[in-house]
């Protein structure tokens, strides 16, 4: 069975500290795909990445930057300088398998950023 | 591209009527998801179809839920009759391939009084 954890129920920092957010998922398919989603105050959900199993390089866009390592089942995703606007709650997720296209989805971590 | 476009915003109905959401799906997209979100269950996959067919709905609650896709540009989620236990906020969501990502509208905020 496919799962993703984020153990990280919320997390509060000061703007311009760095986070981390942690990813944990569980599936026995060989090809799967990772993804995060921001969903603000706003509520809207926005896809942020999307990261197929086969390719293990880092990927830094701007202040984001995600760790994905095979070895130890996690997709984890850095702010680097947080601001406030960073304020949301972000989801993992995971697809791959027999259930090619249904999304598995962790609980969320409410992150927020005080200035 | 405009983005997933859902109608209503919001919507206050009272128990046992009927609602019906809508949803236009990213032109070109051969997927289009229905998700619920609460506070007590999170996100919930209802339905998704491919191709305008209906491919899995084992996520639809019971039969008072049902989901149509009569064209590649437009899809409905109706819930007749309403029940204050299915307020929630209900996403739809499209995306092209398989394994991609998905891109959702804004959401409906349903309240059933």
């Amino acid at each position: 069975a496919q799962k993703v954890t984020q153990a990280q129920t919320e997390i509060s920092v000061v703007e311009k500290e760095d986070v981390t957010l942690d990813c944990v998922y569980e599936t026995r398919d060989t090809t799967y795909y990772l993804f995060w989603y921001k969903q603000p105050p706003s509520g809207e959900l926005v896809f942020l990445i999307r990261r197929n199993s086969f390719d293990e390089q880092n990927e830094i866009s701007g202040r984001y930057s995600w760790n994905f390592q095979k070895s130890t089942s996690s997709f984890n995703f850095t702010i680097t300088a947080s601001q406030v606007v960073d304020s949301a709650v972000y989801f993992c997720a995971l697809t791959g398998g027999d259930s090619n296209y249904q999304l598995i989805w962790g609980a969320g971590t409410k992150l927020i950023i005080k200035p | 591209d405009a983005g997933v476009i859902q109608s209503p915003r919001h919507e206050v109905t009272e128990m046992g009527q009927e609602v019906t959401l809508r949803c236009k799906p990213i032109s070109g997209h051969d997927y289009l998801f229905w998700y619920r979100q609460t506070m007590m269950r999170g996100l919930e996959l209802l339905i998704y179809f491919n191709n305008n067919v209906p491919i899995d709905d084992s996520g639809m609650p019971e039969d008072r839920f049902s989901a149509k896709m009569p064209n590649a540009s437009f899809s409905t989620l109706k819930i007749q009759p309403s029940e204050p236990r299915d307020s929630a906020v209900y996403f739809c969501a499209s995306g092209r391939l398989e394994g991609g990502e998905q891109f959702f509208g804004p959401g409906t905020r349903l309240t059933v009084l």
